[in-house]
């Protein structure tokens, strides 16, 4: 996931309904997966990471699937609230490598 | 309790003159990261220390330079800012090399140059 191009795909939920974004990655040999918050004016905050051994993983209300057959990645939001609105970005790690790379970017907006 | 901690957190120059940002963390990391963040865009790798072990980015500018006098702190030197280069300055921190690990970002600096 090269991040390129300036505008960001936009997701628009009702507040309690569930939010899924998606992410498409570009490296077979990426083996560590993490989604990041980003709010307006601030720094990217961690959410939750997947390895490559995993295809699902849990957290408080999100949870983060990978599908490495088609080189996918999802982040799901239950119960979306107001304060998940952001960008949400996914960055993939090659094995081997401290460097990630960033993809495009979601932007959540959560309706009251 | 802030972790990684980035000062100032707003910064504006004149086009040519020099400016340092900063960057300080209280997590004992070994890897700090120094990316460029530009509206609506996902961040930019510039480039990152090892310990004392510097990494440049391929296309980052010689305008961009870096120093680590320890492992706490991080500079980041631009030396005659463009228009170009206003953006947000992101710091990051992870603890090891090598295996994906993860990064913990600071809140950034914006950076305006008139």
């Amino acid at each position: 996931g090269e991040s390129v191009g300036l505008h960001l795909p936009t997701l628009s939920v009702q507040e309690g309904d569930n939010s899924i974004i998606n992410c498409a990655y570009s490296n077979s040999a990426s083996d560590y997966f993490i989604w990041y918050k980003q709010e307006s004016g601030k720094g990217p905050q961690f959410i939750i990471d997947i390895r490559s051994n995993m295809d699902k993983r849990q957290g408080q209300r999100v949870t983060v699937l990978l599908n490495k057959t088609v080189k996918h990645l999802s982040l799901q939001i239950a119960a979306t609230q107001p304060g998940d609105s952001a960008v949400y970005f996914c960055a993939e790690n090659e094995g081997g490598s401290e460097k990630l790379v960033f993809g495009k970017g979601t932007k959540l907006t959560v309706n009251p | 309790d802030a972790m990684v901690i980035q000062n100032p957190r707003y910064q504006v120059t004149q086009f040519g003159k020099p400016v340092t940002l900063s960057c300080s963390q209280t997590l004992n990391h070994n890897v700090m990261y120094w990316y460029q963040q530009k509206s609506s865009q996902a961040p930019k790798l510039l480039f990152h220390y090892y310990d004392k072990d510097f990494n440049n980015e391929a296309d980052t500018p010689d305008n961009f330079q870096s120093r680590r006098p320890n492992t706490s702190f991080c500079f980041l030197d631009i030396r005659s800012p463009g228009l170009g280069d206003a953006a947000m300055y992101l710091c990051a921190t992870s603890r090891r090399r090598g295996r994906g690990d993860t990064q913990y970002f600071g809140p950034g600096t914006r950076l305006t140059v008139l």
